[in-house]
């Protein structure tokens, strides 16, 4: 069956450290993959998508992440974290199963940014 | 673009009672629209595909009867929870699909719905 794994329940960084998110799929099939953020009380945003082409995806706020097809991982990446990244960070495939397609989220990874 | 709306964000009801969830794109037309559940700390659930003018999937373990979705419009999708009880609290939140084709689909979420049921 279809799944996604993210490793990292919670992480807690100073601001300006590196971010990196882990994100692990198993799909047999051609995936789409997505980047999803939850800020505290909000909505979910789309951070960054892969759909084809150059496996770096850069997205919004400075975020991007790396398709490894060899790997099948999708890992998240900031260079460098503010506070205001502080939220839920959820990967998610985009998978053709039981006749159509649809997402598949991983458990999310709870970022707390300390000042 | 690609905003989606829920109505109302949160709403408490005694047990028993029926709730409606509208779920609307602003910008744009979505012939897919999915809804979700999240528990607390947890991840998103699909519980249903709505598509326009066709009935909703369910996904499985998700009873139909208790969960009434309608897609009337390319706009707008209802979720009703019938009959509802204590353990049907949560946060639901639906998502509206751009019309790119299939596989190059994104889904835009709503801000969600906090149910209560006393």
């Amino acid at each position: 069956a279809q799944s996604v794994s993210q490793h990292n329940h919670h992480v807690i960084l100073s601001e300006a450290a590196s971010l990196e998110l882990g994100c692990n799929y198993s799909y047999g099939g051609t995936v789409n993959l997505f980047w999803y953020v939850q800020y505290p009380g909000q909505h979910l945003q789309l951070l960054l998508k892969y759909f084809s082409g150059d496996p770096l995806v850069k997205g919004i706020k400075g975020f991007e992440a790396e398709f490894i097809k060899s790997k099948f991982s999708f890992n998240l990446r900031k260079p460098s974290v503010q506070w205001s990244d502080t939220a839920e960070y959820f990967c998610a495939v985009n998978a053709f199963t039981s006749g159509t397609y649809k997402y598949i989220f991983g458990t999310g990874t709870r970022l707390k940014v300390l000042a | 673009g690609a905003v989606v709306s829920q109505h109302p964000s949160w709403v408490i009801c005694k047990s028993g009672t029926s709730v409606k969830i509208e779920c609307r794109s602003l910008d744009f037309q979505a012939t897919t629209m999915f809804w979700y559940r999240q528990f607390p700390k947890q991840s998103l659930m699909l519980m249903a595909t709505s598509n326009e003018g066709s009935k909703a999937t369910y996904e499985q373990g998700v009873e139909k009867d208790k969960f009434l979705i309608n897609h009337a419009s390319l706009t707008l999708s209802t979720l009703t929870v019938t009959s509802a009880h204590p353990e049907d609290s949560s946060f639901y939140i639906c998502s509206a699909q751009t019309p790119s084709g299939g596989f190059t689909n994104t889904q835009y979420f709503g801000p969600g719905t906090r149910l209560t049921v006393l």
